[in-house]
């Protein structure tokens, strides 16, 4: 079967850096997506991988190794309002995302 | 000028009764999808439409059925509602089938009594 698995919750400081891991089975690869989501509010997107590597977008990066099945997504300079979800999701050989349940991201002061 | 809409925002309703939720995208995005999210925040897709046309349909009720009546469009009717339907609705688009992000509407909470 297919499967994505993430940290259920994690817990940081503001100021500091957090990593939050994604390792995924699926039929197929095509792209890795981390979007993230606030509490009562719609998905929105942060970053997309399809090559191995680091991806960085201001204080979010993303990192891929498809041959670990295994992203990550490192969040700089933590800021409260960076409290959220943050979910992983894979496009399989179907084009279909395959979603993870999320990581819950607690910043405390 | 909301991207993604999704009408009501939120729907209490008994078991059995029948109910819509609405959704439009001003993106000129030719697919769009719907998905449930459950109380363990489980995004799992439902369906899937591109310039009207079903593309994707998961292992659904099929007291669920989409309609697209053109491409900026895309409506979920549920029939005789139950409990195990209490669950946020999200509608997305995204300019293709490709590799391209989505973008997802606010999201309906359904709750089923």
């Amino acid at each position: 079967g297919q499967n994505i698995d993430q940290p259920t919750e994690m817990t940081a400081t503001e100021g500091a850096i957090v990593q939050i891991n994604c390792t995924y089975q699926t039929s197929g690869f095509n792209g890795l997506f981390w979007y993230q989501q606030h509490a009562g509010e719609a998905p929105t997107f942060l970053s997309y991988n399809v090559l191995d590597g680091l991806e960085e977008k201001g204080r979010f990066s993303s990192f891929l190794s498809r041959s670990k099945g295994y992203s990550y997504l490192l969040l700089k300079e933590l800021q409260m309002k960076d409290s959220a979800s943050y979910l992983c999701a894979v496009r399989d050989s179907n084009y279909q995302l395959i979603w993870g349940a999320g990581t819950k991201l607690i910043i405390k002061p | 000028d909301t991207a993604v809409s999704q009408t009501p925002k939120y729907l209490v309703t008994q078991m059995g009764n029948d109910k819509s939720i609405k959704c439009e995208q001003n993106l000129g995005h030719d697919t769009m999808y719907w998905y449930k999210q459950d109380s363990k925040k489980f995004l799992k897709i439902m369906f899937s439409y591109n310039n009207k046309e079903l593309i994707i349909n998961e292992t659904v009720p099929n007291r669920f059925s989409p309609k697209s009546p053109d491409k900026a469009h895309l409506n979920l009717h549920i029939n005789s509602l139950e409990l195990g339907d209490s669950a946020v609705y999200f509608c997305a688009s995204s300019p293709g089938q490709g590799v391209t992000e989505q973008y997802f509407g606010p999201g309906t909470r359904l709750t089923v009594t």
